[in-house]
C-alpha cells in the first residue's frame, strides 16, 4: 500500500522570507502523481501544486516551486516570498495514474507566517 | 463554476443517531469522492463513484456507513447509529475525466459531532 509521511508538524517562517516543507512517499508504481495542497482555517482545502512522475521537471506555480526526487520518493514544497496568507495546513498527497482514484494524504504540517 | 457544496456545514448528533450529508459535485464532474479527517490528521478516503456507480469503498466504510449518488449528480453519506468515534470533518471531492481529471476539487466539510 502506498503511504505518505510528512515529518513536520508545525513550521514557521518570517514574512517574505522562503520556507520548504518536506514529504516522503512509498509506493512500488513507477508512473503516478504528486499533489500539495493547502487547508486554511475553517475553509476548503484547495490545490496548490501538482506533478507528474513520469515528468523530470520540477513543478512551478508562481511562488511555490516543488523538488521532486524520484529516486529517493522525496516531494518537498518551497514556498518563495511567504505571505500572511499562506498560513494553512499543507497536506502532500499521492495518487496512482492506473486503477485506484483516491488521494493517500500525509499527516499535514502546519505553516505559521511571522509578520 | 460554483464548487463543489456540502451541507449542512456543522452537525450535532447524540449517540446512536442517525446522520445525512449531502455533497453537490461540480457540475459535469463524473467522479465523486468522500473522505475522513479527524482533528490533526491527513483525509481518508472513504468510497469513490464514477456517474451512479461506487466503484471503490474503504475497510474504513463500516456496514453503519453507506453512501449513493443516484442519478450520478448529487451525493449522500449515512451514518446509521452513530458513534463518538464517528466525530470528524466528512470532505467531499469531485474531478472530471477530462485533461484535468487528476485533479479533486474539494468542499468546505461537513463537521460531525457525536455526543
Amino acid at each position: 500500500a502506498q503511504t505518505v509521511t510528512q515529518s513536520q508538524p508545525e513550521m514557521s517562517v518570517q514574512e517574505a522570507e522562503t520556507v520548504t516543507l518536506s514529504c516522503t512517499y512509498d509506493t512500488s508504481e513507477s508512473d503516478y502523481y504528486l499533489f500539495w495542497y493547502k487547508q486554511p482555517p475553517s475553509r476548503q482545502m484547495i490545490l496548490v501544486i501538482r506533478q507528474e512522475a513520469y515528468k523530470q521537471q520540477n513543478a512551478t506555480e508562481n511562488r511555490f516551486s516543488v523538488n521532486f526526487q524520484k529516486a529517493a520518493k522525496s516531494f518537498s514544497l518551497k514556498i518563495s516570498d511567504s505571505q500572511l496568507g499562506d498560513a494553512a495546513m499543507y497536506f502532500c498527497a499521492y495518487r496512482r495514474i492506473q486503477g485506484a482514484q483516491k488521494l493517500v494524504f500525509g499527516q499535514g504540517t502546519r505553516l505559521t507566517i511571522n509578520p | 463554476d460554483t464548487g463543489v457544496s456540502q451541507d449542512p456545514r456543522h452537525k450535532i448528533t447524540k449517540r446512536g443517531q442517525n446522520v445525512t450529508f449531502r455533497c453537490d459535485p461540480i457540475s459535469e464532474h463524473n467522479r465523486l469522492y468522500w473522505y475522513r479527517q479527524t482533528l490533526g490528521q491527513g483525509p481518508e478516503f472513504l468510497t469513490y463513484f464514477q456517474n451512479e456507480a461506487q466503484l471503490e469503498k474503504s475497510r474504513l466504510l463500516s456496514d453503519r456507513f453507506s453512501a449513493e449518488r443516484p442519478k450520478g449528480s448529487f451525493s449522500t453519506l449515512e451514518i446509521q447509529r452513530t458513534e463518538q468515534g464517528d466525530s470528524a470533518m466528512y470532505l467531499c471531492a469531485s474531478s472530471s475525466t477530462g485533461i484535468a481529471k487528476n485533479i479533486q476539487y474539494f468542499g468546505a466539510g461537513t463537521r460531525l459531532s457525536v455526543l
